[in-house]
């Protein structure tokens, strides 16, 4: 089966600290991307990587940057973390060209920073 | 840019019987994908039910349907005899079909979280 695994499906950080939150997709996807979710507003991109070394912005950057190094591996990092962080943190894989298909999702990382 | 709202933040229903979602999207592209996606409270995204735009024909998936009105930029999900196992935040999702420009980014709405009553 394909899977899509975060690194930690809970996570509690202090106020300041480099947070890193990690991706890894078993199935050669080319495009991987970030998503926040906060109740009432949904799942909102944050940033999104179509093959390795590239990244793309998405509605929400401020205050995160992202890594790929590896096509399967794809990482969020807050450089220096904050309480409006707080939220759950979902990562999604697709391929190029299957455009009409959708995402292979994650389970999830809800970081808590306190 | 592309918007998706969904107005309902909660449904509930009854078991086995049938449940509307509504989902609206703000587009000027003619061609594109719209998706419903469940995320249970194992929080794992699952693909309900996808649609293109340029198919007039309305996607089923078993006991899931979709009503989709291009015109009206309106896409709702219909969930059929509904099951306790179907109590599950629902997303509604765009997508362009412009590849080269959106990478296939997705859209999504605020969720409706769906309850159903035994």
């Amino acid at each position: 089966d394909v899977k899509v695994t975060q690194s930690s499906r809970y996570l509690v950080k202090r106020t300041g600290e480099k947070v890193f939150l990690e991706c890894v997709q078993d199935m050669d996807h080319e495009n991987m991307f970030w998503y926040r979710q906060d109740p009432g507003l949904g799942l909102r991109l944050i940033y999104f990587s179509y093959d390795v070394k590239m990244k793309e912005k998405g509605d929400i950057p401020e205050g995160y940057s992202v890594s790929r190094e590896k096509k399967e591996r794809f990482s969020l990092i807050l450089e220096s973390a904050s309480t409006n962080q707080t939220s759950m943190y979902l990562c999604a894989s697709s391929l190029w060209d299957r455009e009409r298909y959708g995402y292979t999702f994650g389970s999830g990382t809800r970081l808590t920073v306190v | 840019a592309q918007t998706v709202t969904q107005s309902q933040p909660e449904m509930s229903v009854q078991e086995a019987e049938t449940v509307t979602l509504s989902c609206t999207y703000d587009t000027s592209e003619s061609d594109y994908y719209l998706f419903w996606y469940k995320q249970p409270p194992s929080r794992q995204m699952i693909l309900v039910i996808r649609q293109e735009a340029y198919k007039q024909q309305n996607a089923t998936e078993n006991r899931f349907s979709v009503n989709f009105q291009k015109a009206a930029k309106s896409f709702s999900l219909k969930i059929s005899d509904s099951q306790l196992g179907d109590a599950a935040m629902y997303f509604c999702a765009y997508r362009s079909a412009d590849g080269g420009t959106s990478y296939g980014k997705l859209t999504f709405g605020q969720g409706t979280i769906l309850t159903v009553h035994p």
